[in-house]
């Protein structure tokens, strides 16, 4: 599975938009970029995927660029409750391991 | 929407006894996780499951058994508990085919004094 470099930290303010961003150049042609959250001492939480283009769900938005070499989740109106951190993991269906590959995240912390 | 339940949220338990975490999940899903989780390590596997009766090896499977007779629960055992032990357990689901989307219970937090 391809790795991923995201910024340790970032703030955003109340009702703002959210946008983390995720680099991952080394991402293989059909591997898909995931993205979860965990908010603190609750089990991860799957926010949305995507293989080459934009998704939008319920929670967020997903932007790939043309390349695939990075992305961003959007988050339109962060609330107090997106207080979290957010992994952005690159794989591809059904890999023999099974397993997610968290790195350390985005600690999004939103502020009144 | 996907549930996950996970039988307790806080264990305590002591060093040499036998520990059963529970999880089951209600999306009839053909894939079942077990990951711990500590700080400065993410999350590590330590079982996962692709159909009943069947089972495999993660990273970490030492000092520790699953069992999943029926589909929708996936059981961990803690043979003989130790300190070293002591963390964040979540189970996770998934179907086979299409994305594989993992979706996770609210996690253990196991303590073995």
């Amino acid at each position: 599975d391809a790795k991923t470099t995201q910024p340790t930290s970032m703030d955003c303010a109340e009702g703002r938009a959210a946008n983390l961003p995720c680099n991952h150049s080394t991402i293989s042609g059909n591997e898909y970029v995931y993205w979860y959250r965990q908010i603190h001492s609750q089990g991860p939480q799957y926010i949305i995927h995507g293989l080459k283009n934009n998704e939008t769900n319920e929670m967020a938005s997903l932007i790939i660029t043309e390349d695939r070499k990075s992305s961003t989740l959007i988050l339109p109106h962060a609330t107090l409750r997106d207080t979290a951190v957010y992994y952005c993991i690159v794989r591809a269906p059904e890999s023999n391991t099974g397993k997610l590959i968290f790195g350390q995240g985005t600690t999004l912390q939103v502020k009144p | 929407d996907v549930k996950v339940t996970q039988s307790s949220r806080y264990l305590v338990k002591r060093t040499g006894e036998k520990v059963f975490l529970e999880c089951v999940q209600d999306m009839d899903h053909e894939n079942m996780f077990w990951y711990r989780q500590d700080p400065g390590l993410g999350l590590r596997l330590i079982y996962f499951s692709y159909d009943v009766k069947m089972k495999e090896k993660g990273d970490i499977p030492e000092g520790y058994s699953v069992s999943r007779e029926k589909k929708e629960r996936f059981s961990l055992i803690l043979e003989s508990a130790s300190t070293n032990q002591t963390s964040m357990y979540l189970c996770a689901s998934s179907e086979s085919g299409g994305s594989d989307t993992q979706y996770f219970g609210p996690g253990t937090r196991l303590t073995v004094l």
